[in-house]
């Protein structure tokens, strides 16, 4: 299995509510990164988990909750999101941390906050 | 420190060449190449770690030139599907700090 796999795959969720977002992989990678990704702009770093914890934040908003409850699944729970919080969020994972070895992505979640 | 990269959009015939640059004011470790189709995941390319070597992929290929702080990709007889937004990633200099940070991307056209 050579994939990452997000779902759902389309989300619209007003600002009160909570969701959450799921990534799973089986390639035995011990990194995976949650990435945001506006129209037409690059993927843009959020969160990045090795060895199922958390050892990178970018200062996201606490209104952004990750969470690894173990090496193949990644969370991002969403809570009171804002309306520029509509985007494409990426999963991705990579055999190790570090920048040695290449990602693989999921297709990602289109997020509508309403 | 986000790269730079250039051209920002290219439009080419089949058969045609191209080549894409990615250039940082900082060192690098290393530099990832990404090709982004509409609606898609970013699928990985290759990566070039510090030691200027040069990868080859079937007809694309790339050069990282340690000195200069840059990167190209090359892409030979492009093909209708090389058409895709093309990313670079970069990470400081240190490596090992899982913080990739991608270019604003070079949209590639090839038209038949």
């Amino acid at each position: 299995d050579t994939e990452v796999t997000q779902t759902p795959k389309h989300l619209v969720m007003g600002m009160t509510n909570k969701k959450s977002l799921k990534c799973e992989q089986h390639m035995g990678h011990r990194a995976m990164y949650w990435y945001k990704q506006k129209a037409k702009k690059p993927p843009e770093l959020m969160f990045v988990y090795s060895y199922e914890k958390l050892s990178i934040n970018e200062s996201v908003p606490s209104r952004f909750s990750p969470e690894c409850p173990n090496s193949s699944l990644l969370n991002l729970h969403l809570h009171a999101l804002q309306p520029e919080d509509s985007a494409l969020y990426l999963c991705a994972s990579s055999q190790s941390d570090g920048t040695n070895y290449g990602y693989t992505f999921g297709s990602g979640t289109r997020l509508t906050v309403v | 420190q986000q790269p730079v990269q250039s051209p920002q959009a290219v439009i080419l015939r089949e058969g045609e060449d191209a080549v894409i640059n990615c250039s940082s004011s900082k060192a690098l470790y290393s530099v990832h190449w990404y090709r982004q189709k509409h609606g898609e995941a970013p699928v990985f390319l290759m990566i070039l770690l510090k030691g200027g070597e040069q990868k080859g992929h079937d007809k694309i290929s790339a050069s990282f030139n340690e000195k200069k702080q840059q990167s190209s990709l090359y892409l030979t007889a492009s093909q209708l599907s090389y058409s895709g937004t093309y990313f670079c990633g970069t990470d400081p200099p240190q490596g090992g700090s899982e913080k990739l940070v991608f270019g604003k991307g070079t949209k590639l056209t090839v038209n038949p």
